[in-house]
């Protein structure tokens, strides 16, 4: 079965600090996997994306890695900001298809305080 | 370009009551997706268009549900009648072939059933 898994559920870190956020995928066959982030009431807005080929994507102080043989996947987020509050979902694209098939993990719901 | 509109932004209605979402995607794109998303199932594809074509519906939860598709510049989601488990947001995505597989999403229609 195609899932997308993300940990933890929920995270709490201090403005300036570092976090990563995990997501592993069982999806096969594989197109690309992409991270959103999502404010309260909005709706969600591409952060990064990679397929099978890349390793690392940067975006601003978000960093994304792939690990195509291990099927996962973080999200690095450096010297937080009180505006990265919000979720964090990592979507996963199986078979050729660019984006119908999109398979969406629950997220990770990010807070940061002051 | 002012990204993907959807109207109305919140909606709340009375059970068995007819509702209709409306979505305007990005001038030129030629993918259309309707999502929904709740705090138990995360973000779920209900159906997807290709030049203004419904190509997979598999996700439309019943017969209540039906999408539609006249032109490149409009669609519309409708239920009827409405349940109070279909209270969720709704979000209206597009994208366009060759680009990179970016998907813009809309800012979402948050449906109260009462």
């Amino acid at each position: 079965k195609n899932q997308v898994e993300q940990s933890p559920q929920s995270l709490i870190i201090l403005e300036g600090k570092n976090c990563t956020l995990q997501c592993n995928y069982t999806v096969s066959p594989f197109s690309n996997l992409r991270w959103y982030k999502q404010d309260t009431g909005r709706g969600p807005v591409s952060l990064t994306i990679m397929t099978f080929s890349e390793n690392t994507k940067s975006n601003g102080r978000y960093t994304a890695t792939l690990d195509a043989d291990t099927k996962q996947s973080s999200l690095h987020i450096t010297a937080s900001q009180l505006s990265d509050s919000a979720s964090y979902i990592c979507v996963v694209t199986g078979g050729g298809y660019q984006g119908g098939k999109l398979i969406f993990g629950q997220g990770t719901e990010l807070s940061v305080k002051p | 370009d002012a990204g993907v509109i959807q109207s109305p932004r919140h909606e709340v209605t009375e059970m068995g009551q007819e509702v209709t979402l409306r979505c305007k995607p990005i001038s030129g794109h030629d993918y259309l997706f309707w999502y929904r998303q709740t705090m138990m199932r995360g973000l779920e594809l209900l159906i997807y268009f290709n030049n203004n074509v419904p190509i997979d519906d598999s996700g439309m939860p019943e017969d209540r549900f039906s999408a539609k598709m006249p032109n490149a510049s409009f669609s519309t989601l409708k239920i009827q009648p409405s349940e109070p488990r279909d209270s969720a947001v709704y979000f209206c995505a597009s994208s366009v072939t060759g680009t990179g597989i970016v998907t813009f999403f809309g800012q979402g229609t948050r449906l109260t059933v009462v």
